[in-house]
């Protein structure tokens, strides 16, 4: 059974940097993307971008491109978004996900809160 | 991008009623090659993930109750939901996986009447 088990709550200020980790198990690591996707309180989902890590190629939407780079530890099985000159509207939870372009797997959620 | 709209916004129900959500993408997400929909479809509750219930826009994950369906193709899209039970009060999402980003739509929210 996969399980990915993201880190915990954070709070940053503006103009800051945020990086979320999320850990793989039960599964196979490389060959499936793993995606990020949030979603700021109250409102609907949003697709980030993702990494592959067998390849390590990644892919990112055009909103975040600069902003957002997606990483991944094979050894550790654990996949990284970090985001950069965090604003107020980047207030969300942030969930990795993983699947074959649709997601059957997902992490708990982590709440980024920008101050 | 491809733009995916859901239809209603909200839809107040009664439990045992029947319940139909549309989803429309700005393009189509079929892909002839293999005849494939590249369109799925979540149902999230509060403070919970999203959760997987169908893909290929009518593939039933495992687990999921057959009162569920998904239909359509090309750009026009309905998660059906037979005799609405009580659990079944959810915010309901498509996405689509044809092209990058990877695009949902804003999400139908079932309500109580």
């Amino acid at each position: 059974q996969v399980q990915l088990l993201q880190s915990g709550a954070d709070v940053k200020k503006s103009g800051s940097s945020v990086k979320v980790s999320c850990k793989v198990s039960g599964g196979t690591f490389g060959p499936y993307t793993i995606t990020w996707v949030r979603q700021a309180p109250g409102q609907g989902l949003e697709w980030m971008g993702g990494i592959t890590p067998m390849f390590g190629t990644t892919n990112y939407a055009q909103k975040f491109q600069g902003r957002v780079t997606v990483s991944a530890d094979k050894l550790t099985t654990t996949a990284y978004m970090e985001l950069s000159s965090l604003r107020s509207e980047d207030t969300a939870v942030y969930y990795c996900a993983t699947g074959s372009g649709y997601y059957n797997h997902w992490g708990q959620g982590t709440l980024v809160t920008v101050s | 991008d491809i733009v995916m709209t859901q239809s209603p916004d909200s839809l107040p129900v009664s439990l045992g009623e029947r319940v139909t959500i549309n989803c429309k993408s700005s393009q189509s997400v079929l892909n002839t090659s293999n005849n494939k929909n590249y369109l799925s479809w979540y149902q999230q509750k509060p403070g919970q993930p999203p959760k997987l219930l169908f893909y290929w826009a009518s593939t039933r994950e495992s687990g999921v109750p057959d009162r569920f369906s998904g239909s359509g193709s090309g750009t026009d899209f309905t998660l059906s939901i037979n005799s609405l039970q009580a659990e079944d009060v959810a915010i309901y999402y498509c996405q689509q996986y044809s092209t990058t980003p990877y695009s949902f739509g804003q999400g139908t929210k079932l309500e109580i009447k």
